[in-house]
């Protein structure tokens, strides 16, 4: 099956604690994406990805820090930093950054903080 | 003024009624319009995308895309307790490279 896996599905932190969350695509896909959503809220843009060793910044950056190695993975660490970290996260992927093409996400990882 | 504005709701309709869901846009220069449906706890997913101005009908669902009026709209006909959801509008954005923009969502209960 084709799809976009995410793991944990529930991820607690302790104070001062980095997590890393997983996000594994096997679409081929260039671009992956990773979103934060608070309850009630639309998805903010957090950081992504056109191609291998190359991410940008999104909307809310700060406090979060990715890596792009394999095409097929864009892991998250949620870094100590972010002090409002509880949120769920959703990380997508899409064949290209041109405008057209539709962004397809996983199911999600549910970050609470101890 | 947020980029993608979308009405919160709740939007209430009852079985069988066609439900409306719209979104207005502040960048002219978007060109890709996407409709998600998430349900609670729930990763979004895809129902459409227009690019064109008029309608685009796929099953139940019908996309209306106005770029004069940067006014982009989800009909659901003959609507169903399972349509129950929230109803996500995604914008690209031409103005920041092509990224999506999305609005707040409308929460859409169909009552039995």
């Amino acid at each position: 099956d084709g799809g976009i896996t995410q793991s944990p599905k529930y991820l607690f932190r302790k104070e001062g604690q980095n997590v890393t969350l997983s996000c594994e695509q096997n679409l081929n896909h260039d671009a992956m994406y990773w979103y934060r959503q608070d309850p009630g809220q639309g998805l903010r843009l957090i950081y992504y990805s056109q191609i291998v060793n190359d991410f940008q910044k999104g909307d809310i950056a700060e406090g979060y820090s990715v890596s792009r190695e394999k095409k097929e993975s864009f892991p998250l660490t949620v870094t100590s930093a972010q002090k409002n970290p509880t949120a769920f996260y959703l990380c997508a992927s899409s064949s290209g950054l041109a405008g057209q093409e539709t962004q397809y996400f996983g199911p999600g990882t549910r970050l609470l903080v101890l | 003024q947020k980029e993608v504005e979308q009405n919160s709701g709740p939007l209430s309709v009852p079985e069988g009624a066609i439900a409306s869901l719209n979104c207005t846009y502040s960048d002219r220069g978007s060109q890709s319009f996407f409709w998600y449906r998430q349900y609670s706890g729930k990763s979004p997913e895809l129902i459409m995308f227009i690019y064109s101005n008029g309608d685009k009908e796929d099953g139940r669902f019908t996309a209306q895309l106005n770029k004069a009026s940067q006014y982009v709209s989800l009909l659901i006909r003959d609507s169903q307790p399972s349509d129950s959801a929230t109803y996500l509008c995604a914008v690209n954005s031409y103005n920041q490279g092509g990224k999506l923009i999305f609005g707040q969502g409308t929460e859409l209960s169909v009552k039995p």
